[in-house]
């Protein structure tokens, strides 16, 4: 199984609102990220987990709070979220980070539409 | 930062080898060189990476300059399923962790 999957694929949330963003992968990864990724723009990154740790944080806003239950799962958390919010979210895996054949493993991402 | 430059968009007709370049001029000693793919509505794609020695795989082959501060993504036979943004990627090490920098990415579209 190679498969990263994320939950919604889509979803439309008000400003008000809090939603979660769901991603999970059963490969034995031990490094998991989330990324956004804005229309006809490349990938951003946003955070890092290294076994279950926060190890990288791109100066995101605290609006969005990410979490990681364990390591096949990774959250992530948006509350008061702003229209420019609106985009893709991806999550990948890897098997662990800093290993010089790590690729990342790409989830089919969820749209994200503030209103 | 972004710390490869690529050109927006490439065509080849299918059948023939498909050359996308990149730039990396500003690269460092141990940094390597990514190569994934965005078909439209899909997760990015890993193709192949290297560092200093040129490499093959199923998928591609991947040329580095002597200098390292460029290059080139080669896809032998293109197909149509091949149409997809190409990003030229830089893998920055950070303490414990490791980051990849995305271009701004190649259209390709290969013609029947």
């Amino acid at each position: 199984d190679t498969e990263v999957t994320q939950t919604p694929k889509h979803l439309v949330m008000g400003m008000t609102n809090k939603k979660s963003l769901k991603c999970e992968q059963h490969m034995g990864h031990r490094a998991m990220y989330w990324y956004k990724q804005k229309a006809k723009k490349p990938p951003e990154l946003m955070f890092v987990y290294s076994y279950e740790k926060l190890s990288i944080n791109e100066s995101v806003p605290s609006r969005f709070s990410p979490e990681c239950p364990n390591s096949s799962l990774l959250n992530l958390h948006l509350h008061a979220l702003q229209p420019e919010d609106s985009a893709l979210y991806l999550c990948a895996s890897s098997h662990r980070t800093g290993a010089t054949l790590d690729e990342q493993y790409f989830g089919p991402g969820t749209r994200l539409t503030v209103t | 930062d972004a710390k490869t430059t690529q050109p927006p968009s490439m065509d080849c007709a299918e059948g023939r080898a498909a050359n996308l370049p990149c730039n990396h001029s500003t690269i460092s000693g141990n940094e390597y060189v990514y190569w994934y793919r965005q078909i439209h509505s899909q997760g990015p794609q890993y193709i192949i990476h290297g560092l200093k020695n040129n490499e093959t795989n199923e998928m591609a082959s991947l040329i580095i300059t002597e200098d390292r501060k460029s290059s080139t993504l080669i896809l032998p036979h293109a197909t149509l399923r091949d149409t997809a943004v190409y990003y030229c990627i830089v893998r920055v090490v950070m303490d414990s962790s490791y980051k990849l920098i995305f271009g701004s990415g190649t259209r390709l579209l290969v013609r029947p």
